[in-house]
């Protein structure tokens, strides 16, 4: 799986939109952007994913760029409950049940 | 619908000892994952399950480390005998093998903290 880069730490205030990037620049045409989440003391959330459309769902958008090699999760309201780790992952689809590979992610805090 | 289940939540042990987690995964789910989660890091896959075979084992220790999935529900994770460098969070995972790994979403429980002393 492609390796992504990912910036350690990022501040958002409450109520405003989170714009987290992350840098696959290495990604291949047969694999998609994962987004999962880890609130502390808890086990990873799976957030949303995608190819090479944006995505959206009830929890967060996803943008990918046209030449794919990089993408951006967007929490458009931030709230305190928001405060988590949130991992960047690329991950082949081809094959039922391929691994995730996690790296350090991006420790964001909402700030009342 | 009931989450990823985890005992124990918690365990400290004295290094060369042994030391087991049990996971039961959502009901249906056939593939269960077993993740170590060191302090500072992101979750590494140590096993892949699915039903009661192995898929995946590539990343566990195998000198130290075994697990089962029997009847391809419940599972267990083993360390005989268990090492400082073992501390960590061990995390189980499963999920729906629908057929299109597109739509399969990992779902972790929440998680057992080992302490080796």
């Amino acid at each position: 799986d492609a390796k992504t880069t990912q910036p350690t730490s990022m501040d958002c205030a409450e109520g405003r939109a989170a714009n987290l990037p992350c840098n696959h620049s290495t990604i291949s045409g047969n694999e998609y952007v994962y987004w999962y989440r880890q609130i502390h003391s808890q086990g990873p959330q799976y957030i949303i994913h995608g190819l090479k459309n944006n995505e959206t769902n009830e929890m967060a958008s996803l943008i990918i760029t046209e030449d794919r090699k990089s993408s951006t999760l967007i929490l458009p309201h931030a709230t305190l409950r928001d405060t988590a780790v949130y991992y960047c992952i690329v991950r082949v689809v081809e094959t039922s049940g391929s691994r995730l590979t996690f790296g350090e992610g991006t420790q964001l805090t909402v700030n009342p | 619908e009931a989450g990823v289940a985890q005992s124990p939540r918690y365990k400290i042990i004295e290094k060369r000892q042994s030391v087991a987690f049990w996971c039961n995964p959502i009901s249906g789910h056939a593939t269960l994952y077993w993740y170590q989660q060191i302090l500072g890091q992101g979750p590494k896959l140590l096993i892949q399950f699915q039903n009661n075979g192995v898929v995946d084992d590539s990343q566990l220790p195998k000198d130290r480390f075994s697990a089962e999935r029997l009847k391809g529900v419940d599972s267990t994770l083993k360390i005989q005998p268990a090492k400082l460098e073992d501390s960590a969070v061990y995390l189980c995972a499963s999920s729906l093998t629908s057929g299109s790994a597109y739509q399969e979403t990992q779902y972790f429980g929440p998680g057992t903290r080992l302490l080796v002393l």
